[in-house]
């Protein structure tokens, strides 16, 4: 089943913070994040496991409530490269299909 | 070297037609997938394969067949394609579901 993603557009200036939400009606073994820009693959950011840690990558963080099946990622002090799509993928079970949200379009300004 | 390598990166045929995209993949990976990303930049799963065993077939139609000759590849076989077949086709492979998936650089499939 697909994860729900929100907000669907965030748009931003320069050295402004956002969030993305994800969340799921089923329990989660792992979330996962990438970010796809115009014209090419997704690229990972990201995996949390269940347990509800959270996790950094440069500006870039994320978190994982496990008892509400909702995953958060954070983004700090944006800059130009932080435009594109960022795509929320969850996996049910150990050894199921990454499936993945709809997807969120960041633009940032200068 | 390319981690996850398809071919052809541009296809544009008639409707009705047959057409293959072949995905590699050198990482060693157990896992790869098919996605489809659409017009509004959906990406939808279409096959799973790990250690060349179908684990999940998404609701499509059965047009579409994966064909996996060893742990390295996965094919992608569509008959009589449709106009809502145009798409960007993704390969991925990963080494289990609930870890780092590596992407192809897309084919970009277009019918007329």
């Amino acid at each position: 089943q697909q994860p729900v993603q929100s907000p669907q557009a965030v748009i931003l200036r320069e050295g402004e913070d956002a969030v993305i939400n994800c969340s799921s009606s089923k329990a989660l073994y792992s979330v996962h994040w990438y970010r796809q820009k115009h014209g090419e693959a997704p690229v990972f950011l990201m995996i949390l496991l269940k347990g509800g840690e959270q996790k950094g990558h440069e500006k870039i963080s994320a978190s994982f409530n496990e008892k509400k099946q909702q995953s958060s990622l954070y983004l700090t002090a944006s800059q130009l490269s932080y435009s594109g799509t960022y795509f929320c993928g969850t996996v049910r079970q150990a050894g199921t299909a990454l499936i993945f949200g709809k997807g969120t379009t960041l633009s940032v300004s200068s | 070297d390319t981690a996850v390598s398809q071919t052809p990166k541009y296809l544009v045929t008639q409707m009705g037609n047959d057409k293959s995209i072949k995905c590699e993949q050198n990482l060693g990976h157990d896992t790869m997938y098919w996605y489809k990303q659409d017009s509004k930049k959906f990406l939808k799963i279409m096959f799973s394969y790990n250690n060349k065993e179908l684990i999940i077939n998404e609701t499509v139609p059965n047009r579409f067949s994966p064909k996996s000759p060893d742990k390295a590849h996965l094919n992608l076989h569509i008959n009589s394609l449709e106009l809502g077949d145009s798409a960007v086709y993704f390969c991925a492979s990963s080494q289990r579901s609930a870890a780092e998936a590596f992407f192809g650089q897309g084919t970009r499939l277009t019918v007329v």
